[in-house]
């Protein structure tokens, strides 16, 4: 069993540039979720999918935009990077909204220079 | 805004000691506490979880004490195992009705000395 499974696992970008961080999970789990992790600021989260369809904002969503492609794929995109979104990300799923266990990926480094 | 907080930021532990990390939360609409583990290059994986209704859960060396009155929830590793070192983050859930998103922590980094 895949899990989740997030590409690329590392990323440099220049300032400016744009990319898409990809994130698929194979549980067939209906609400998916991405995070951002900086040092000495724990797992803030960014945007999330509820469910196939629909996609809210997180505690920072500036700066990102969400695709919910499929109820498999949630995408990431940075339309223009800034060196404040150097960064760890990391993709969650859960069964459903009201479920409790988060399966996370194991992250995108992503550095913007 | 932080809505739970967790302390202390780092912990060095000696083999077969106890570990233990605190956690604080203001907000009386959460109902579910979960602690995740996170070693290095990897994501976070549930190690335990407790609800309110419950003062402690034990799992093997794990267990999480809860104090409702207080708001407050501990992690206490006994025995601590230089496999235990890794970073831990507590969590809090929203309840029905409420955002039903988990909440971090800022974490802790735990290291078991030899």
């Amino acid at each position: 069993n895949a899990g989740v499974t997030q590409t690329p696992k590392f990323q440099v970008l220049k300032t400016g540039q744009s990319m898409t961080l990809q994130c698929a999970q194979d549980m067939n789990h209906n609400s998916m979720y991405w995070y951002r992790q900086d040092p000495g600021m724990g797992l803030r989260l960014i945007y999330y999918s509820a469910s196939e369809g629909t996609t809210d904002k997180g505690e920072v969503p500036n700066g990102y935009n969400v695709s919910r492609l499929n109820k498999r794929e949630f995408s990431l995109r940075l339309e223009s990077a800034a060196p404040s979104q150097t960064s760890v990300y990391f993709c969650a799923s859960t069964r459903d909204r009201l479920n409790t266990e988060a399966f996370f990926g194991q992250g995108t480094r992503l550095t913007v220079v | 805004q932080q809505q739970v907080k967790q302390s202390p930021q780092s912990l060095i532990v000696q083999k077969g000691g106890i570990s233990i990390i605190n956690c604080a939360y203001e907000n009386t609409a959460f109902d579910y506490f979960p602690w995740y583990q996170q070693f290095p290059g990897k994501g976070p994986a549930l190690l335990i979880a407790i609800r309110p209704d419950v003062s402690e859960k034990k799992e093997g060396r794990f267990t999480i004490s809860f104090n409702k009155s207080a708001k407050q929830f501990s992690l206490h590793i006994m025995d601590s195992q230089p496999g235990d070192s890794a970073t831990y983050f507590c969590a809090a859930r929203m309840g029905r009705g409420g955002s039903e998103k988990l909440v971090f922590g800022k974490g802790t980094k735990l290291t078991v000395n030899p």
